[in-house]
């Protein structure tokens, strides 16, 4: 199946501080894809679409100045928090579907765990 | 939103049938039902989906009900591995956002 990448898989960092995380489609390319949140023992929360070549789509709720996504080829999407704090500590998930259709599942990146100090 | 409900939990022995229902009592004629499971900090694994009939693949079956609104999950013959959170989402073929509900944690016991 569709292999989609994230890195890094863990980062700790210090509040006050930006950490970028990376999402990769590795064998197929994706007009679109979405960042999800897990809070533990939560549900996977949409925060936005990402779409190549233009703005990405945020949910209600969802600072975009905070969480900072660029798409910039069809094979990367980027998630940036800025400006980190404890409560942005959470399980950061994206995931892509194949451009030209497909049957259309979405295929996720194993998922990125990030901690605040 | 999701649009589905599941129960919150639910135990299988090793070796016999999992069967994970879930109610879409909206579900629009266009809405396909996907299921993904997601084992312990790790991403979602796609399992399987339908439209209206039943599917089966290397995974599981799916079981849809002649009016749509509800479908099962079948794992014929579950094992230790297979104890993870198991969600079903409706959405479009043509449709972009999966939106996950609060899903069915599944423990298979030995």
């Amino acid at each position: 199946g569709a292999v989609v990448s994230q890195h890094p898989s863990w980062v700790i960092c210090k509040s006050g501080t930006s950490v970028k995380i990376e999402c990769r489609s590795l064998d197929f390319q994706a007009t679109t894809m979405f960042w999800y949140r897990q809070f533990p023992k939560q549900s996977l929360m949409l925060m936005a679409t990402s779409n190549e070549g233009s703005k990405a789509t945020y949910e209600q709720g969802v600072e975009k100045d905070k969480f900072l996504i660029n798409h910039a080829s069809l094979t990367l999407s980027t998630l940036t928090v800025t400006s980190a704090h404890p409560e942005d500590s959470s399980f950061y998930i994206c995931s892509a579907r194949p451009s030209g259709g497909g049957t259309g599942e979405l295929f996720f990146g194993e998922g990125s765990r990030l901690t605040v100090l | 939103d999701a649009k589905t409900t599941q129960p919150t939990s639910m135990d299988c022995a090793e070796g016999r049938a999992a069967n994970l229902p879930c109610n879409h009592s909206t579900i629009s004629g266009n809405e396909y039902v996907y299921w993904y499971r997601q084992i312990h900090s790790q991403g979602p694994q796609y399992i399987i989906h339908g439209l209206k009939n039943n599917e089966t693949n290397e995974m599981a079956s799916l079981i849809i009900t002649e009016d749509r609104k509800s479908s099962t999950l079948i794992l014929p013959h579950a094992t230790l591995r297979d104890t993870a959170v198991y969600y079903c989402i409706v959405r479009s073929n043509t449709g972009n956002q999966f939106y996950f509900g609060t899903g069915t944690s599944l423990t298979v016991i030995p």
